[in-house]
């Protein structure tokens, strides 16, 4: 069946270091993919997506590249910041209705 | 325009009674979505609504649990003889209905039980 991996947290980075969170997943037929971010007391909200292999999707700093090959789609950021510090969350879309979400990956950055 | 909304925003019941929370999705989205939230955990999917099709109750962790949606609109999640096992953020989220669309989150209520 459809499923997603993604790195277990918490992640502890200093401010200014690189980031990258990793996330597979598991799909029949082309998924879209998307990675959310929650950060702390609110509700989930989209980061960025792809909707086909290759594709990049990007917002805030953050990158993810669709790799069909290594079925994956892993997060980065070049310079993560304080307010960066929230829970992350890799998700798949297969169409039909359901969408795939991951256990989430807390991310804390430190002053 | 307006987002998701959910009330209350923090529920604390005793074990054993019954609770209701409801979700305000964006105006003109036909998808509504709810999930749990457990401290530390992941989102596990428990029911979604599709315009005037048949939900989805497949996430469904129990009969205690059931859910309704209005005139395509308001949905009401509620959960009977609540138990403690039951404690966690209940988030409900709104979609356009289309392939591969995004979903919107709203914040979120957080449910205790004692």
């Amino acid at each position: 069946g459809n499923s997603v991996t993604q790195m277990e947290g918490p992640v502890t980075l200093s401010e200014e270091a690189f980031l990258t969170i990793n996330c597979t997943y598991t799909a029949t037929g082309y998924p879209s993919l998307f990675w959310y971010v929650q950060y702390p007391g609110e509700g989930l909200q989209l980061l960025l997506k792809a909707t086909k292999a290759d594709d990049k999707g990007s917002n805030k700093g953050f990158e993810a590249t669709y790799r069909k090959e290594t079925t994956s789609f892993h997060l980065e950021k070049g310079s993560v910041q304080v307010s960066d510090s929230a829970v992350y969350f890799c998700a798949l879309y297969t169409g039909g209705f359901k969408t795939i979400f991951g256990a989430g990956t807390r991310l804390f950055v430190k002053a | 325009g307006a987002g998701v909304s959910q009330s209350p925003s923090n529920k604390v019941t005793e074990k054993g009674k019954d609770v209701e929370l409801r979700c305000d999705p964006i105006s003109g989205h036909t998808a509504l979505y709810w999930y749990r939230q457990s401290l530390g955990q992941g989102l596990e999917f428990l029911i979604y609504f599709q315009g005037n099709s048949a939900p989805d109750k497949s996430g469904l962790p129990s009969d205690r649990f059931s859910a309704e949606r209005t005139g395509g609109s308001v949905s009401t999640l509620t959960i009977q003889r609540t138990q403690q096992e039951d404690s966690a953020v209940y988030l409900c989220a709104s979609s356009l209905g289309i392939s591969g669309d995004t979903q919107y989150f709203g914040p979120g209520t957080r449910l205790t039980v004692l």
